[in-house]
């Protein structure tokens, strides 16, 4: 069985702040990496995805995939309430094989406070 | 605009019937997919479809049933074998099975009454 790890939290930061959301993986041949943002009863929407080990940057988010450790991070610079959301992390192994689906972690409650 | 629209948005089902809950793209996906997500947890894979007329079983497919006729429509039936239905149904789509971007719908919350 594929999994994705986060910790449920909630992350309580305070406003400016930066927050960092981690993500460990199973499967050492994973080769995608997704970062969903989800408000409450509404669907994922996708913020940032990622390939290759190191940093990726967009705007306040920053991705980082260390694929020798299985893990992969989010940081959200100068943090602001509207962020306050829950943050999935989402694994594929990648391939030209059927069931190559995404796996997605349990999600990790993010708490900005003003 | 594309997008995926899933209806309805919320759906209360009766013990021992069947719902059958909407989803349609018009952004030329290949690649359709059905996820449940329950209180406090992750995604979990229902059911997904790689091309028209094609359909595999994900992690959770038992209860469940779904058809893939045409490119855009990709319907979810919970059928009465679903012993706890009561969950957060998300719908969503990308080019294709390999290019795992994928897109959500707003979601069907559905309640067993």
């Amino acid at each position: 069985q594929k999994e994705v790890e986060q910790n449920s939290g909630p992350l309580s930061v305070p406003e400016g702040a930066i927050a960092s959301l981690n993500c460990t993986y199973s499967d050492r041949g994973s080769q995608s990496f997704f970062w969903y943002r989800q408000y409450s009863g509404k669907s994922p929407e996708l913020i940032m995805f990622i390939y290759s080990n190191g940093d990726k940057e967009d705007g306040r988010f920053t991705a980082q995939l260390n694929k020798a450790s299985q893990y992969v991070s989010l940081l959200i610079r100068d943090s602001q309430p509207s962020d306050s959301a829950t943050y999935l992390c989402a694994v594929n192994p990648g391939g030209m094989n059927a069931g190559n689906m995404l796996t997605f972690g349990g999600g990790t409650r993010l708490m900005v406070k003003p | 605009d594309g997008g995926i629209t899933q209806s309805p948005k919320y759906l209360f089902r009766k013990e021992g019937q069947n719902v059958t809950l909407s989803c349609e793209q018009n952004l030329n996906h290949d690649a359709m997919y059905w996820y449940r997500q329950d209180p406090g947890q992750g995604l979990r894979l229902i059911y997904y479809s790689q091309i028209v007329n094609d359909f595999q079983k994900g992690d959770i497919a038992e209860g469940y049933s779904v058809s893939r006729e045409k490119k855009e429509s990709f319907p979810l039936t919970v059928t009465s074998a679903q012993k706890n239905p009561t969950a957060f149904y998300l719908c969503a789509s990308s080019i294709d099975v390999r290019n795992t971007e994928a897109f959500f719908g707003q979601g069907t919350r559905l309640t067993v009454v």
